[in-house]
């Protein structure tokens, strides 16, 4: 079946850095992919999202290329800041054998930024 | 914005209990979710519905049952509670179409004794 991988479960920076949170996918369809974002004691909220092969999303100073040729949606930004500091999910939009669709979540990546 | 409302915001339950996580939305949606968040496993799908009055499987259905009986609540229970189902539960709603995004409600911590 479908499937999100993210690699690293805990990445920690300074403040001011860039960061690059990884996710690659398996599908047989036509990929959608999500990210969302969770703070602490928060719901999860859509970070960004796309269907559209090499193609820049940017949202909130994070910004992803969805990238069919090595099914990866890594989340980038430029310059981390404390605020930054949450759970982030990659996440595909899967197609059931009924022919809905369902998200698949990857296990999430703890980013944890210091001053 | 999106509206979906989870109650009670947490619960203590004994092992063999019956436990029911309820979920409202005010979106219109048509599908509901029922995720299960732990440390180290991310977010699991248990069970979802896309029509009140029906309910299907997801990821980690064992254990658990879920009700639907109208577009707006989506119920999850638990009929005999046990310690491995200490987790923090997620209910969520979307229109189901492949690019539409899930509104969560705020969650529920159930701690199983």
């Amino acid at each position: 079946g479908d499937s999100v991988t993210q690699t690293e479960g805990l990445v920690t920076l300074t403040k001011g850095l860039p960061v690059m949170l990884n996710c690659t996918y398996q599908t047989t369809y036509s990929p959608f992919l999500f990210w969302y974002v969770q703070h602490l004691n928060e719901a999860p909220k859509l970070l960004l999202k796309s269907s559209t092969d090499n193609k820049r999303t940017e949202h909130q100073g994070f910004y992803a290329t969805l990238h069919k040729s090595s099914s990866s949606f890594h989340l980038q930004k430029s310059s981390v800041q404390l605020s930054d500091s949450a759970l982030y999910f990659c996440a595909l939009s899967d197609r059931t054998s009924g022919g809905n669709y369902k998200p698949t979540f990857g296990k999430g990546t703890s980013l944890v930024v210091h001053p | 914005e999106a509206a979906v409302t989870q109650s009670p915001r947490s619960k203590v339950a004994v092992t063999g209990g019956k436990v029911t996580l309820s979920c409202h939305q005010t979106n219109n949606h048509d599908y509901m979710y029922w995720y299960r968040q732990d440390t180290g496993h991310g977010l699991r799908l248990i069970h979802y519905s896309y029509v009140a009055d029906s309910t299907e499987k997801g990821d980690i259905p064992d254990g658990y049952k879920a009700s639907r009986p109208s577009q707006e609540n989506f119920s999850l229970i638990l009929e005999l509670a046990s310690l491995s189902q200490t987790a923090v539960y997620f209910c969520a709603s979307s229109t189901g179409q492949r690019a539409e995004t899930l509104y969560f409600g705020s969650g529920t911590r159930l701690t199983v004794l």
